[in-house]
């Protein structure tokens, strides 16, 4: 099976402009989580979809959303660039039952925002 | 409030020997734990996991071990090779639930 795949891996943005995310789960895989990486803040968990619909939500402002289509790829966008967005955005899909369920990870988009 | 703390930022580890690497938590919903297993420029990859039931969970060179009344886990890596230098995070789950917590990962450098 193809792993999650993200694109695009590198981006350079401005502040104030806004950025678009993609993930494409492994084939199967209903749930899609998106994680940001910072070196001060570590790995923190944005949001979860199932199903097209967000199931879970972390502590971040709404200049972060996402959404889920219906053969499960999923997007996040982040509006009003700010400096502190500059980090890793991680997907990792799941399946299986609810708190039990393994994510696997994508390659990451790494975003620099200038 | 970091619900789960890798205390050693590094560890060093001269190859064919045992690497340790442990983590604790606060948070007893946490009932689900898994490892994980990052190279730069790279997503993290999925080592082991082990549930609250147990206290052992093996996998080839890999052994987690779980002492739920002291809300410690640790990582075992039998034997160590280079190729498993990278940094590793500790990660939970609460009972029902879907997100990862992670700890802020230990950077192991296994030595030839």
């Amino acid at each position: 099976k193809a792993g999650v795949t993200q694109t695009p891996r590198y981006l350079i943005k401005t502040r104030g402009q806004q950025v678009t995310l993609s993930c494409s789960p492994i084939s199967g895989h209903r749930s899609v989580s998106w994680y940001q990486q910072t070196p001060g803040q570590g790995l923190q968990f944005l949001f979860e979809y199932f199903s097209e619909t967000q199931r879970n939500k972390g502590n971040f402002p709404g200049r972060f959303s996402g959404r889920q289509f219906s053969n499960s790829r999923s997007e996040m966008n982040v509006s009003t660039l700010e400096l502190g967005d500059s980090a890793l955005y991680l997907c990792a899909s799941s399946s299986g039952p609810r708190g039990r369920e393994t994510q696997y990870f994508g390659p990451g988009t790494r975003l620099l925002v200038l | 409030d970091q619900q789960v703390k890798q205390n050693s930022p590094s560890l060093s580890v001269q190859e064919g020997r045992i690497s340790i690497l442990n983590c604790d938590y606060t948070n007893s919903m946490f009932d689900y734990f898994l490892w994980y297993k990052k190279y730069p420029a790279e997503g993290p990859t999925f080592l082991i996991s082990i549930s609250s039931i147990k206290d052992k969970n093996e996998d080839g060179r890999f052994t987690v071990f779980l002492n739920k009344s002291a809300k410690h886990l640790s990582l075992h890596i039998v034997p160590s090779q280079p190729g498993d230098s990278a940094v590793y995070f500790c990660a939970a789950i609460e009972s029902g639930n879907t997100p990862l917590v992670f700890g802020k990962g230990t950077r192991l450098s296994v030595i030839a």
